[in-house]
C-alpha cells in the first residue's frame, strides 16, 4: 500500500516562478515529514522537514506547509532556479524509517 | 567531505554470485539505515542500525539478504545468491538518535546479469 503519493509525475516552471511540489499521505501516524532533492547518480539530499505539529517551516526559498486535516503537504520553491530541476522526494517518518513518495520531477526553465 | 560515503558505487555481477556493499555514515552519528531504489520509485527502508545493533528489518528483506555493523561505525550489505530483481540503487543514509533527518550517500548501483 502507497502510504505516500505524490501524483505528479513531472511539473514545469519558469525561471523565477514559483514550483509548487504536492504530496498526500494516508498514515496519521507521520509524526515528521521531510522532502529531498535528488540529482541523477547521486543519493537523496536533504532539503527541508516539519513536524506534525507545525503547518509551516521556511528555509530560504523553500518553505513546507502542513495540512493534517487533508494529510497534504506541499513544498514551495520562490523564486525557482535552473539549478532547482531535480527529482523532489517528500518522505514521513513512521517510527525509525522514512516512508516515500514516487518522486516529482521538476523541470525549470531559463 | 565528511558526509556519508558508500563503496562501490557500481557493481555489475551474475546471477547466483555473492555482493558486499559498504557504508560510512557521517562519524557523529549513531544511527544507519539501508535503503533500495528501483526505477521509478521512491528509495524502500530495508534495515537500520542503532550503534552495532541491527534493531528492525523490513520485510523486503530476504533471507539472503544480511547487514551487519560490528563496531558502530561502518556498515556492510551482503546480498548472497543474487537474482535478477536485486538490481537496483542501494542507499545508505546515516543520523542521529532522536532526529528525524537521515542524510543519505550517494548510493550503490547493482546490476544483476
Amino acid at each position: 500500500d502507497q502510504q505516500v503519493k505524490q501524483n505528479s509525475p513531472s511539473l514545469s516552471v519558469q525561471e523565477g516562478r514559483i514550483s509548487i511540489l504536492n504530496c498526500d499521505y494516508t498514515n496519521s501516524m507521520f509524526d515528521y515529514f521531510l522532502w529531498y532533492k535528488k540529482y541523477p547518480a547521486e543519493g537523496p539530499t536533504f532539503l527541508i522537514s516539519i513536524s506534525s505539529i507545525k503547518d509551516k517551516n521556511e528555509d530560504g526559498r523553500f518553505t513546507v506547509f502542513l495540512n493534517k486535516s487533508a494529510k497534504h503537504l506541499s513544498l514551495h520553491i520562490v523564486p525557482s532556479q535552473p539549478g532547482d530541476s531535480a527529482v523532489y522526494f517528500c518522505a514521513g517518518l513512521y517510527g525509525n524509517k522514512l516512508v516515500f513518495g514516487a518522486g516529482t520531477i521538476l523541470r525549470v526553465k531559463s | 567531505d565528511t558526509g556519508v560515503s558508500q563503496d562501490p558505487r557500481h557493481k555489475i555481477t551474475k546471477r547466483g554470485q555473492n555482493v558486499t556493499f559498504r557504508c560510512d555514515p557521517i562519524s557523529e552519528h549513531n544511527r544507519l539505515y539501508w535503503y533500495r531504489q528501483t526505477l521509478g520509485q521512491g528509495p524502500e527502508f530495508l534495515t537500520y542500525f542503532q550503534n552495532e545493533a541491527q534493531l528492525e528489518k523490513s520485510r523486503l528483506l530476504s533471507d539472503r539478504f544480511s547487514a551487519e555493523r560490528p563496531k558502530g561505525s561502518f556498515s556492510t550489505l551482503e546480498i548472497q545468491r543474487t537474482e535478477q530483481g536485486d538490481s537496483a540503487m542501494y542507499l545508505c543514509a546515516s543520523s542521529l538518535a532522536g532526529l528525524g533527518e537521515q542524510y543519505f550517500g550517494p548510493g550503490t548501483r547493482l546490476t544483476v546479469t
